[in-house]
């Protein structure tokens, strides 16, 4: 059954920690981003990878970091410099180029307490 | 950078009414996708337009992009409870990633 999954879809953390969202996909797509979106807003982008141990800030990558050591998987890690962490954070996969459409996962929910 | 504007950003309709959606780029895009989000969902890819002044359908779903290759617009006809959601586009503008815009919720009453 192909796809691509997030984990966990509920996260809750303390501020001041790092969280790590995994995504992972066996579509065999090379390029993977990663997006957030704020309540009634749209898609911005933080990261994408065209290649394995390659990687490229989006419009938004302050205070995110991620790595690309495999072609499945692009974690992302919020870190403790994000200084609005809470949101929904979409993972897609495509097939390179931009007339590939992206797919998604289910998200994750990260909130901050 | 590149920016897609969208507008209306919320938009109620009663049940059977039409529905219409703007995108709009100050860039010529290379071309725009369309993307439906459920409530409590991920965006789903709905379509792709590449040529100018094209138009395409999917049911009651019709789908254009400008001459200009410019702007986009979703039409709904006769909107049911299963339209609600909020419907992105995202267009490229010959560099090497798409551009979301902001969204239309769209709301249906019954």
């Amino acid at each position: 059954d192909g796809g691509i999954t997030q984990s966990p879809k509920y996260l809750f953390r303390k501020e001041g920690q790092n969280v790590t969202l995994s995504c992972e996909q066996n579509l065999n797509h090379d390029a993977m981003y990663w997006y957030r979106q704020d309540p009634g807003q749209g898609l911005r982008l933080i990261y994408y990878s065209q290649i394995v141990n390659d990687f490229q800030k989006g419009d938004i990558a302050e205070g995110y970091s991620v790595s690309r050591e495999k072609k499945e998987s692009f974690p992302l890690t919020v870190t403790s410099a994000q200084k609005n962490p809470t949101a929904f954070y979409l993972c897609a996969s495509s097939m390179l180029g931009v007339y590939n459409e992206q797919f998604f996962g289910p998200g994750t929910r990260l909130t901050v307490l | 950078g590149q920016q897609v504007m969208q507008i209306p950003q919320y938009q109620h309709v009663q049940e059977g009414e039409d529905f219409t959606t703007y995108c709009n780029s100050s860039t010529t895009l290379s071309n725009i996708q369309w993307y439906k989000q459920r409530p409590g969902g991920h965006p789903v890819f709905l379509i792709q337009l590449v040529k100018s002044g094209e138009v395409k359908k999917q049911k009651r779903l019709t789908f254009q992009f400008g001459e200009a290759k410019k702007n986009s617009s979703l039409h709904i006809t006769a909107t049911q409870t299963t339209d609600v959601g909020t419907y992105f586009c995202s267009g490229n503008n010959a560099g090497n990633m798409l551009t979301f815009g902001g969204g239309t919720r769209l709301m249906v009453k019954p």
